[in-house]
């Protein structure tokens, strides 16, 4: 098992082009999140998604979009990028949402992205 | 809605014990988290607590007091390699909602 793959690691981009974020896990995880975190802070929630076809916002969503297509797949989509967007991107997943205490977070990497 | 505190930087010294203390405000509860992670890499479980008391686990242990909106992550028996974040963090519905964390460092 991969566990939770995201791509890319690093990447810089200018002031108003877009990119998008992968995130797949081969876990058969229903539920997918993508956090942020800027320097020194603690993880704010962008989008979360309970399963194939169904997303929703979290706390800091703007500037930002999402799609789960698949079970294994919640890319994330930045439009028009901003300065404000730089930080360190992590994806998760979870088999059940996190009410469940067994459930614990399975985090990627990090996709660590600079505006410029 | 969520608000979590917890101090922003501690230090220790190698082979000591750390007390670190999480204070939550929710709307319903259904458990508290502790995360660790190291610089540069991604958040680890660390803990789980649902019921009032200490659940230990090795050198790690964590508090929860429901009435108090409370809790601690106790660390026994320093070593180096503990210098990370740690991240108190409380569900919410289908999410997980994290404090901004406490950075410790441990010296030598």
């Amino acid at each position: 098992n991969a566990g939770v793959t995201q791509t890319p690691k690093f990447r810089i981009l200018k002031i108003g082009q877009s990119m998008t974020l992968q995130c797949t896990q081969d876990m058969n995880h229903n539920y997918m999140y993508w956090y942020r975190q800027d320097p020194g802070m603690g993880l704010k929630l962008i989008y979360y998604s309970v399963g194939a076809g169904i997303t929703d916002k979290g706390e800091v969503p703007n500037g930002y979009n999402v799609s789960r297509s698949t079970t294994e797949d919640f890319p994330l989509r930045l439009e028009l990028a901003a300065p404000s967007q730089t930080s360190v991107y992590f994806c998760a997943s979870s088999y059940t949402g996190t009410d469940s205490g067994a459930n614990v977070l399975t985090f990627g990497a990090g996709s660590r992205l600079t505006v410029l | 809605g969520q608000n979590i505190d917890q101090p922003t930087e501690m230090t220790a010294t190698e082979g000591a014990i750390v007390q670190i203390n999480c204070t939550y405000q929710t709307s319903g509860f259904n458990g508290l988290f502790w995360y660790q992670q190291h610089a540069g890499e991604a958040p680890t479980f660390l803990s789980y607590n649902v019921l009032d008391g200490l659940e230990e686990k090795g050198r790690f242990s964590s508090f929860l007091s429901r009435s108090k909106g409370y809790s601690y992550l106790l660390l026994k028996e320093l070593q180096m390699k503990d210098s990370a974040s740690y991240l108190c963090a409380v569900p919410n519905t289908d999410k997980l909602i994290f404090g901004t964390g406490t950075r410790l460092q441990v010296f030598p």
